[in-house]
């Protein structure tokens, strides 16, 4: 059974600050999504993933996966506020038309 | 024109009721998705449909009954409606092996 784990959970941090968010998961896959949710909106797709040591970055977030470690970080840099969301990562499940999903991460950023 | 869009938008109903949320997507995907969220943001899936045709279902009670007259759109008819029922159903759609879109939720509420 593939299983996704996000940590931490909760992130409360200062603007300014750098910190990485992490998606570990249980067996292989070779597709890996991070979502964002803002309070009370939808998902919104931020990066996919496709293959061992892709890297995409938009703005001042960077997403990386590595199929060999199961792990794929999503890095913030220099926070500003308006980064606060829910950040979800999300697993391909082989032979499915299913994603596996994490748990969600709740990024607050002070001011 | 939004790329999937779901009605209600919000729906407050008493415990017993039968309710209807609907999707539609103009996209153009083959596979479309009912997800539950929770209270506490956890993404749950529920249904899936490729090419109108039932491909996922996973434990849900059986009040719970999707129906998909074409590819565009995904319906989710909910009988004898519970407290526990309460959350935010997201429509989704995507083609396999690509990001989901997800439509802007039904905010389900039972009293």
């Amino acid at each position: 059974e593939l299983k996704v784990e996000q940590n931490p959970l909760f992130l409360s941090m200062q603007e300014g600050k750098n910190y990485t968010i992490y998606c570990n998961y249980s067996t292989t896959s070779d597709r890996l999504y991070w979502y964002r949710q803002d309070p009370g909106k939808s998902l919104e797709s931020l990066f996919v993933l496709l293959s061992n040591g892709a890297v995409k970055q938009e703005g001042r977030l960077m997403a990386s996966l590595d199929t060999k470690a199961r792990l794929s970080t999503l890095h913030i840099t220099a926070a500003v506020h308006d980064l606060s969301a829910t950040y979800f990562c999300a697993v391909d499940m082989p032979g499915n038309y299913q994603l596996i999903w994490g748990a969600g991460t709740k990024l607050i950023i002070k001011p | 024109d939004t790329a999937v869009s779901q009605t209600p938008k919000y729906l407050v109903t008493q415990m017993g009721n039968d309710k209807s949320i609907k999707c539609e997507q103009n996209l153009g995907h083959d596979t479309m998705y009912w997800y539950k969220q929770d209270s506490k943001k956890f993404l749950k899936i529920m249904f899936s449909y490729n090419n109108k045709e039932l491909i996922i279902n996973e434990t849900v009670p059986n009040r719970f009954s999707p129906k998909s007259p074409d590819k565009a759109h995904l319906n989710l008819h909910i009988n004898s409606l519970e407290l526990g029922d309460s959350a935010v159903y997201f429509c989704a759609t995507g083609d396999r092996k690509d990001e989901q879109y997800f439509g802007p939720g039904t905010r389900l509420t039972v009293t």
